[in-house]
């Protein structure tokens, strides 16, 4: 079964400067998805972004980019000119392309990252 | 407007009643799912549907039920079976395919007592 490992339970960052988030995962597949989703004080869950394991290009939206490093399992968030508004929970996720298959459609989520940002 | 709907945002219940989480989306999805999520944890998977009248289990099942009669709705039953049910429950929907994105409601935080 796959596992996404989050190792900074938190980490905190003075505004207008840049973070990088962690995230490990284990997998035997060679095609599967990533994903960066935040879950701010009001609890909903928005996308940040979204990496396909076949693209070796590094996904990017505006001010948040990622270091995927698929050999090494790696695939960190980087938060550059970090804003007030960015506090909140980070969470990493996995989700395999095998989607045919019976659980495959669940997204395999690590413990979480809380960013708190200094003013 | 679009978007995925959960209601109520807060429930509370006595141990041993079962209660009803209601899960709505109006972006014409296909597949529907249910997390649970837990202090200082991320989300598990208790229920997923790819298409009406078609659910399976995820890893939590156990003490939940779902049923999927519209395309549009997806509740989930919080039975009396269900150990430790207090917790926040978050609905997601997606389009068909391996690398769709899921977008979640903003989620139902019920209490047991």
């Amino acid at each position: 079964a796959q596992t996404v490992t989050q190792s900074q339970p938190e980490m905190s960052v003075q505004e207008a400067e840049t973070v990088t988030l962690s995230c490990t995962y284990d997998t035997s597949e060679s095609d599967y998805y990533l994903f960066w989703y935040k879950q701010p004080p009001s609890r909903q869950m928005i996308l940040v972004i979204r990496q396909e394991a076949y693209k070796q290009q590094n996904a990017t939206e505006n001010r948040f980019s990622v270091n995927f490093q698929k050999a090494a399992k790696s695939f960190s968030l980087k938060i550059s000119d970090s804003q007030l508004g960015d506090a909140a929970m980070y969470f990493c996720a996995y989700r395999s392309s095998l989607h045919i298959i019976q659980g495959a459609q669940k997204l395999v989520f690590g413990q979480g990252t809380r960013l708190t940002i200094n003013p | 407007d679009g978007g995925i709907t959960q209601s109520p945002k807060y429930l509370f219940r006595k141990e041993g009643q079962n209660v009803t989480l209601s899960c709505e989306q109006n972006l014409n999805h296909d597949a529907m799912y249910w997390y649970r999520q837990d202090p200082g944890q991320g989300l598990r998977l208790i229920y997923y549907s790819q298409i009406v009248n078609d659910f399976q289990k995820g890893d939590i099942a156990e003490g939940y039920s779902v049923s999927r009669e519209k395309k549009e709705s997806f509740p989930l039953t919080v039975t009396s079976a269900q150990k430790n049910p207090t917790a926040f429950y978050l609905c997601a929907s997606s389009m068909e395919g391996g690398g769709a994105v899921q977008y979640f409601g903003p989620g139902t935080r019920l209490t047991v007592t």
